[in-house]
């Protein structure tokens, strides 16, 4: 099975921008995985901001973008707010098989 | 509304099996695949389980296949997770999620709050 790798841990100022990655060990992060980005607050389900790499929810605050870069799936946070302090994870597709990358805790301080 | 009310989580002894439900209300529940995610306590989110609109295909985590069954109930608006033959390491919040469409369909945007089981004996 494949394995979807995160920064463990972000910090960033409020009002600062801060980038997320999501990468797999079968090589490039492509639109083919259908990456899609989560975030979760402790004691809460979680909530979904993008898909298909970029595409954004009704629901999806602005300031938050999804993208391919470095061969890896991005979720940047611009402008970021104390509500934005969360686990975040990704996810991608590999053809029949889903796979959750481990999660990066963001620490907005 | 969408909502996704997950039930059927508790305390079971190692080996012994349990069926979660998930009730769902507020669109049109035939319509749509569904999905088993789950969470151990303090760790990350494993996708668990698929299944599509009419019940007629599965997916599965390859560590969990064979062990968990998902299967709905269209007539009743309610989704399944089967689990057998249990270990600790099963011990997490099961949510169970379903897809946004616009265009496509993308899975899993709808999340339910989860019900809680733990392997324990």
């Amino acid at each position: 099975q494949a394995v979807v790798t995160q920064e463990p841990s972000l910090t960033v100022s409020p009002g600062g921008t801060v980038t997320l990655t999501c990468g797999s060990s079968t090589g490039t992060v492509t639109s083919g995985h259908y990456p899609y980005w989560f975030q979760q607050k402790p004691g809460q389900a979680p909530r979904t901001l993008i898909y298909d790499a970029s595409d954004k929810y009704p629901w999806t605050p602005a300031r938050f973008s999804g993208s391919l870069l470095g061969g890896k799936a991005a979720l940047t946070l611009s402008g970021a707010q104390p509500e934005d302090e969360a686990e975040y994870y990704c996810l991608l597709s590999y053809g029949a098989s889903r796979v959750f990358g481990g999660g990066t805790k963001l620490t907005v301080l | 509304e969408v909502q996704l009310l997950e039930s059927g989580g508790g305390l079971v002894q190692p080996g012994g099996s349990l069926r979660l439900s998930c009730a769902a209300s507020g669109f049109t529940f035939s319509s749509y695949t569904m999905s088993w995610v789950r969470q151990a306590p303090g760790k990350g989110l494993e996708w668990v389980s698929d299944i599509t609109d009419s019940g007629g295909i599965t997916y599965y985590a390859d560590s969990l296949r064979g062990h968990f069954t998902i299967s709905r109930d269209n007539s009743k608006n309610t989704l399944y997770l089967q689990m057998n033959s249990l270990s600790v390491e099963d011990t997490a919040v099961y949510y169970c999620a379903r897809p946004y469409c616009s265009g496509g369909c993308y899975s899993p945007s709808y999340w339910g709050q989860g019900t809680l089981v733990t392997v324990s004996s």
